[in-house]
């Protein structure tokens, strides 16, 4: 079956620097990748949407000059949580769309940020 | 707008004993997916099932049976003969066509089963 890898799964930080968080299909190349924000005991919040060579699409209420993505290959898309803070703090989950037919989503494992 | 409702927030069982996971989903598309997934600690969502808008067919799977009912817009998941390991969060999903097939959560469901 298709794989969705993310690095690091783990990750600390100082409050005030930037993490980059990537994502990568490794058996299928995906035009489509999402990212997800999950904070404890809650569900998965999608934040936007990254399409291969062009701007990524934002969900309401996420601030894009914090959260900066990039999908330059098509099977990396990468997501960049500039001056993190620790309200940043969270699950970060992205997924690829298989190109074959079902619009499936494959999910990467996560990361785990803490902002300190 | 596409949204995917779980009301129940908890539930705790039995080993043994069958629980069902409510799923009400509401779509203004045609061309829709519903999903299940599983969370267990560790946090890695698990796939479960799939389901397009046009195949109202009930499924099983071992001890899984989901059950989509588009007069009700539901798609009920229902587990048999629990078992420990089935404790997780699980989650119901919902994809359109229209909204370029990004997939939106439910808020989920945690499952404790109980030895």
């Amino acid at each position: 079956g298709a794989v969705v890898s993310q690095h690091p799964s783990r990750v600390i930080c100082k409050s005030g620097t930037s993490v980059k968080i990537e994502c990568r299909s490794l058996d299928f190349q995906a035009t489509t990748m999402f990212w997800y924000r999950q904070f404890p005991k809650q569900s998965l919040m999608l934040m936007a949407t990254s399409n291969e060579g062009s701007k990524a699409t934002y969900e309401q209420g996420v601030e894009k000059d914090k959260f900066l993505i990039n999908h330059a290959s098509l099977t990396l898309s990468t997501l960049t949580v500039t001056s993190a803070h620790p309200e940043d703090s969270s699950f970060y989950i992205c997924s690829a769309r298989a190109p074959t037919g079902g619009h499936q989503q494959f999910f990467g494992p996560g990361t785990r940020l803490t902002v300190l | 707008a596409q949204k995917v409702t779980q009301a129940q927030t908890e539930i705790s069982v039995v080993e043994k004993e069958d629980v069902t996971l409510d799923c009400v989903y509401e779509t203004r598309d045609t061309t829709y997916y519903l999903f299940w997934y599983k969370q267990p600690p560790s946090g890695e969502l698990v796939f479960l099932i799939r389901r397009n808008s046009f195949d109202e067919q009930n499924e099983i799977s071992g001890r899984y049976s989901w059950n989509f009912q588009k007069s009700t817009s539901s798609f009920n998941f229902t587990i048999t003969a629990s078992q420990v390991v089935d404790s997780a969060v699980y989650f119901c999903a919902l994809s359109e066509a229209n909204g370029g097939f990004k997939t939106i959560f439910g808020a989920g469901t945690r499952l404790f089963v109980k030895a």
